[in-house]
């Protein structure tokens, strides 16, 4: 069964720049969407398609996927972005990533 | 705008039937493939299956056989039934629409329903 692998966890400085990575066999040739989920809270889509951001996303949240490797990328993260990110694809089915905890401190 | 909500026991002893609903509210339930997606406590998301207007249905390999969805658009609900639970099968239910498939997202999802298996 297809698999998505992504890190337990990344930390950043706020102001910094986190990228969560996410890999798979030619994920470059599927589309990948991420979610963030908040403690206690339920998913949130934050990028569709690779690379489009949902209304209502600021645009420090970006994206790209390319050969084996997606990537969400939080350019000048701020502690209201601590949270899990999971990115997910379709293989036949629905296959999520397993999370990255991200922290700002 | 699509509101979704999780309704049913919260409380299922092992070998029984887990039965959840989704009541949906706005947009139009032809236009998703209306899903399950389950969190066991401290573990990361894990898609349950979903079910379309047609009545088709898909489900997690990984389920065996245990899983049934059905759609009553009608009343603008639909539903999942687990059978044989475990303490595995102890999780957050959440309820949500997909778009599509293979470029599918989910855009929605409602607040989630933790379902505890236990004697």
């Amino acid at each position: 069964s297809f698999e998505l692998t992504q890190p337990p966890s990344v930390s950043v400085s706020p102001g910094q720049t986190a990228a969560i990575a996410c890999s798979g066999d030619k994920l470059g040739d599927k589309f990948v969407s991420w979610y963030q989920q908040k403690p206690g809270q339920s998913p949130v889509l934050v990028i569709y398609q690779d690379d489009r951001r949902p209304s209502g996303i600021p645009e420090r949240f970006s994206a790209s996927n390319s050969g084996n490797t997606a990537s969400l990328t939080i350019t000048g993260a701020q502690a209201v972005d601590e949270a899990d990110y999971y990115c997910q694809t379709w293989d036949n089915t629905v296959v999520f990533g397993g999370g990255t905890t991200l922290t700002v401190l | 705008q699509v509101h979704l909500e999780e309704s049913g026991p919260r409380l299922v002893k092992p070998s029984e039937t887990l039965s959840l609903t989704c009541s949906v509210s706005g947009g139009s339930v032809t236009s998703y493939y209306w899903s399950w997606v389950r969190q066991s406590p401290g573990n990361g998301l894990e898609w349950v299956g979903f079910v379309f207007h047609t009545g088709a249905t898909d489900y997690n390999p990984s389920l065996n056989g245990r899983i049934s969805m059905s759609l009553d658009t009608s009343k603008r609900q639909f539903s999942l039934r687990l059978a044989s639970v475990t303490s595995a099968d102890t999780a957050t239910y959440f309820c949500a629409a997909l778009t599509g498939t293979t470029s599918g997202k989910f855009d929605y999802w409602g607040q989630g329903a933790l379902v505890s298996v236990s004697s």
